[in-house]
């Protein structure tokens, strides 16, 4: 079966650092995309990783262990607008279009 | 504007009364897809589309049709929808379905079935 976990909720303070771990457990792996979702709002794409490693863009940062099953999102320097659900998604081996998604993880960011 | 289109924006319905959510897309872009979002479950992948006349099914397809007829179009069709098919649904597209290609989501369509 395929399982992709994410924490249902962080806190953290203007300014700081917060990290988003994601794991997974799928049939088949072909890259993992992190997006972003205000309340309301459409997600929006943040990163993309598909080999093992570090791809910065910026104040996020997005890691990748394929041996582990385990990607994170950091969030740097941390402002109000960055209150938002982060979305952890594999796309699958079985076909390029095939994808599945975390169950998102609330970030909220206090003054 | 490059962007993703659905329509209606909200609709509440009955139970069994065939509907169409619209989707469109103006970025040229071979690969399309469906989701839902319910609280604690995340996205869920319903249909998605290669290209035009070709679809397959994701995680979640059971009570959807969709089709392909032309690039820019991908109808999300519910025959006889149910209460549990109420949900928040959104479309997403991107120019192709590998390598590095991040998806562009429409607004969103809010279902409720009565």
């Amino acid at each position: 079966g395929q399982n992709i976990d994410q924490p249902t909720e962080m806190t953290a303070t203007e300014g700081a650092i917060v990290q988003i771990n994601c794991t997974y457990q799928t049939s088949g792996f072909n890259g993992l995309f992190w997006y972003q979702q205000h309340a309301g709002e459409a997600p929006t794409f943040l990163s993309y990783n598909v080999l093992d490693g570090l791809e910065e863009k910026g104040r996020f940062s997005s890691f990748l262990s394929r041996s582990k099953g385990y990607s994170y999102l950091l969030l740097k320097e941390l402002q109000m607008k960055d209150s938002a659900s982060y979305l952890c998604a594999v796309r699958l081996t079985d076909s390029w279009g095939k994808f599945q998604f975390g169950a998102g993880t609330q970030v909220v960011v206090t003054p | 504007e490059a962007q993703v289109t659905q329509n209606p924006r909200y609709l509440i319905t009955v139970t069994g009364k065939k509907l169409t959510v619209t989707c469109s897309q103006n970025m040229n872009h071979e690969y399309m897809s469906w989701y839902r979002q319910d609280p604690g479950l995340g996205l869920r992948q319903i249909y998605y589309s290669m290209n035009v006349e070709v679809t397959d099914k994701g995680d979640v397809p059971e009570g959807y049709k969709v089709s392909r007829k032309e690039k820019r179009n991908f109808p999300l069709i519910l025959e006889s929808p149910s209460p549990n098919q109420t949900s928040l649904y959104f479309c997403a597209s991107s120019l192709l379905a590998g390598d590095y290609n991040e998806q562009f989501f429409g607004p969103g369509t809010r279902l409720t079935v009565l």
